[in-house]
């Protein structure tokens, strides 16, 4: 079974930390997702990454950045947090063509105070 | 940003009752549309995926259905059962890489 693993379920970080959230798959998959979540707005791109090194910003890149040194790892970077990112954000991955389904982590409930 | 719409919001129908939702996406640059169901304290899994014009794909009780040229699928639930209650989403592959979901429709079966 294709697993891909979120650091955290859950996490609470103060204003202007820097946030580092890490999903791993274990299925080398070359396609992976950062997408965050808000009620009413389903799941919105913020970044993703098709191959190790390579970043496509998506829809909401404003305020993260990315980093995917290994072909299983992808981390979603806060770079000074703010409230306005309390959010669900969830990690996915794929392979690399356009019919292939993602698989998707467990989510990580965010919460900048 | 691609436009990925999903209809109604939300839905309350009861043990029994068959039903179906709506997603439209862009014609234009279309390589596939995915269906998934969320449920609470889960992750999304997929249900479908749908790349050819008139595809129609079933799952049990759960089918889906693609038409490319005017930009919709459907998905449709016969005889809902209260374990169907999730949020189901539709997302749009384009020729660009990203996967662009919906916001969703969320399913409330009633016993």
């Amino acid at each position: 079974d294709v697993k891909v693993t979120q650091s955290s379920r859950y996490l609470v970080k103060r204003t202007g930390e820097k946030v580092f959230l890490e999903c791993v798959q274990d299925m080398d998959h070359e396609n992976m997702f950062w997408y965050r979540q808000d009620p009413g707005l389903g799941l919105r791109l913020i970044y993703f990454s098709y191959d190790v090194k390579m970043k496509e910003k998506g829809d909401i890149p404003e305020g993260y950045s990315v980093s995917r040194e290994k072909k299983e790892r992808f981390s979603l970077i806060l770079e000074s947090a703010s409230t306005n990112q309390t959010s669900m954000y969830l990690c996915a991955s794929s392979l690399g063509g356009p019919s292939t389904e993602a698989f998707f982590g467990q989510g990580t409930r965010l919460t900048v105070v | 940003i691609l436009n990925v719409e999903q209809s109604p919001q939300s839905l309350h129908v009861q043990e029994g009752d068959s039903t179906n939702f709506t997603c439209s996406f862009p014609s234009s640059n279309f390589y596939a549309l995915h269906w998934y169901r969320w449920e609470t304290a889960k992750s999304p899994e997929a249900l479908f995926v749908m790349t050819l014009n008139g595809d129609e794909k079933k799952k049990g009780r759960i089918s889906a259905t693609l038409n490319t040229k005017e930009g919709y699928s459907y998905l449709y639930i016969k005889g809902s059962q209260p374990e169907d209650s999730a949020t189901y989403l539709c997302a749009f592959r384009g020729s660009a890489r990203q996967l662009t979901f919906g916001s969703g429709t969320q399913l409330t079966v009633l016993p």
